[in-house]
Order: C-alpha cells, then sequence, then structure tokens
C-alpha cells in the first residue's frame, strides 16, 4: 500500500521556469514533510521540510506548498536550473518512527 | 566531516551466499536505517533502529538481518541472497528517530546485484 503518491514520475522543464511536484497521502498521523533531492550516484539529501501548522514554506527558490485539508503537498522550484536536475522524492512521517517515501520524480532542467 | 559511510559500494554475488553490507556513522546519531530504492516504487525502509541493541522491522524485512551492537555501525545482513533482493541500498542516520525535525543523512548506496 503505497501511502504516499507522487507525481508526475518525470519531468521536462525549460531553463527558468517552474517546475512542480505533487504529493498526497492517506495517513492523517503524519506531521512532518521533508523533500529530499538526489543525483545520480549520490544518496538522497535534504533540500526542505515543512510541519501541517504551516501552509507553505520558501527557502530560496523552493517552497513547499501544504493543503491539510486535501492532504496534499507539493514542491514548486521557482527559475529551474540545468543544475537543479535530479530525482526528488517527498515524505512523510508520523508516530511510526519512520519515513514513507513517494516514489521519486525525475527532473530534467533544459538550456 | 560528518559522513555514513557504506561498504562496498558495489557488489555482485550468487543466490544463496551470505553478504554483509557495513554501514558506519560519524555524527553519534540515535536512528539508523536501511533503505532499498527500485525504480517505480521509491525507497522503502527494510529495517531501523532506536539505538544500540535496538532495532526493529520497516515495510520490506523479508530476507535481510540487521544488528547494532555500537551506536556507530548498522550492518546489513543478506543470510541467504535471491536475485529479488537485486537493487539500490542505502543506508541513513539521524541525531532522533522522525517525525522529530531532523536531517536524515544517506551514505553513497550499495547497488547489489544477485545472480
Amino acid at each position: 500500500q503505497q501511502q504516499v503518491k507522487q507525481s508526475p514520475q518525470s519531468l521536462i522543464v525549460q531553463k527558468g521556469g517552474i517546475s512542480i511536484i505533487n504529493c498526497a497521502y492517506e495517513n492523517t498521523a503524519f506531521d512532518y514533510f521533508p523533500w529530499y533531492q538526489q543525483f545520480p550516484g549520490k544518496g538522497p539529501a535534504l533540500l526542505i521540510a515543512i510541519r501541517p501548522d504551516v501552509s507553505e514554506k520558501k527557502e530560496g527558490r523552493f517552497t513547499i506548498s501544504f493543503n491539510k485539508s486535501a492532504k496534499q503537498f507539493s514542491l514548486h522550484i521557482m527559475d529551474s536550473q540545468p543544475g537543479d536536475s535530479a530525482t526528488y522524492f517527498c515524505a512523510a512521517s508520523g508516530t511510526a518512527s519512520k519515513l514513507t517515501f513517494g516514489t521519486g520524480t525525475r527532473l530534467q532542467v533544459t538550456l | 566531516e560528518a559522513q555514513v559511510t557504506q561498504n562496498p559500494r558495489y557488489l555482485i554475488t550468487v543466490t544463496g551466499k551470505k553478504l554483509t553490507v557495513t554501514c558506519s556513522q560519524n555524527m553519534n546519531h540515535e536512528y539508523m536505517s536501511w533503505y532499498r530504492q527500485d525504480p517505480g516504487l521509491g525507497l522503502r525502509q527494510i529495517y531501523y533502529s532506536m539505538n544500540v541493541e535496538v532495532t526493529d522491522k520497516g515495510d520490506v524485512p523479508e530476507g535481510y538481518k540487521v544488528s547494532r551492537k555500537e551506536k556507530r555501525n548498522f550492518p546489513l545482513i543478506l543470510e541467504s541472497p535471491s536475485p529479488n533482493q537485486t537493487s539500490l541500498y542505502f543506508c541513513a542516520s539521524s541525531l532522533s528517530p522522525p517525525p522529530t525535525v531532523g536531517e536524515a543523512f544517506f551514505g553513497q548506496g550499495t547497488r547489489l546485484t544477485v545472480v
């Protein structure tokens, strides 16, 4: 059972455009929602995270939007750059002391 | 430098031959976990450990064993590997378990092929 559903599976965006990746969760006990970025040959690294007490969090060009009632959250990458080309994973955590990951989105930013 | 070190990075083995993938962290983290990454399935947790001598099953524990005898080390053991365990494996550590806010640091990964 996939508790965190992520879309799209892959995404191609032109340089300077906005990349949007969406995630939906089922478990209402989740209360921590991080996004991880993974470059080829590397392990995932924390990009940005949010708690459900806020609807939006911004760090530089990266923004998480959170909709608690819809049980959805999304990552927006503004002014996307070729260096942003990577695989992005959303994740969620609650009382079970573990992270549940989405299936990943491969982002390619073209020149 | 803060890091999680996995060894080996690449491994090809035959069905049934016991193997161990080592994981070590130098950040004095209490929480460590193992994940496998498969195309289209994302990262799935195999086992996790809250502290020394405290381990528990994740979502896909079948065919795997772990131990946590020292705080820094968390080896993953495949006693009788099978081809369906061919995957990319990641070890991760964090100061405290989720959902406490805190970064999980991942190792570089171990690509395992079982033939």
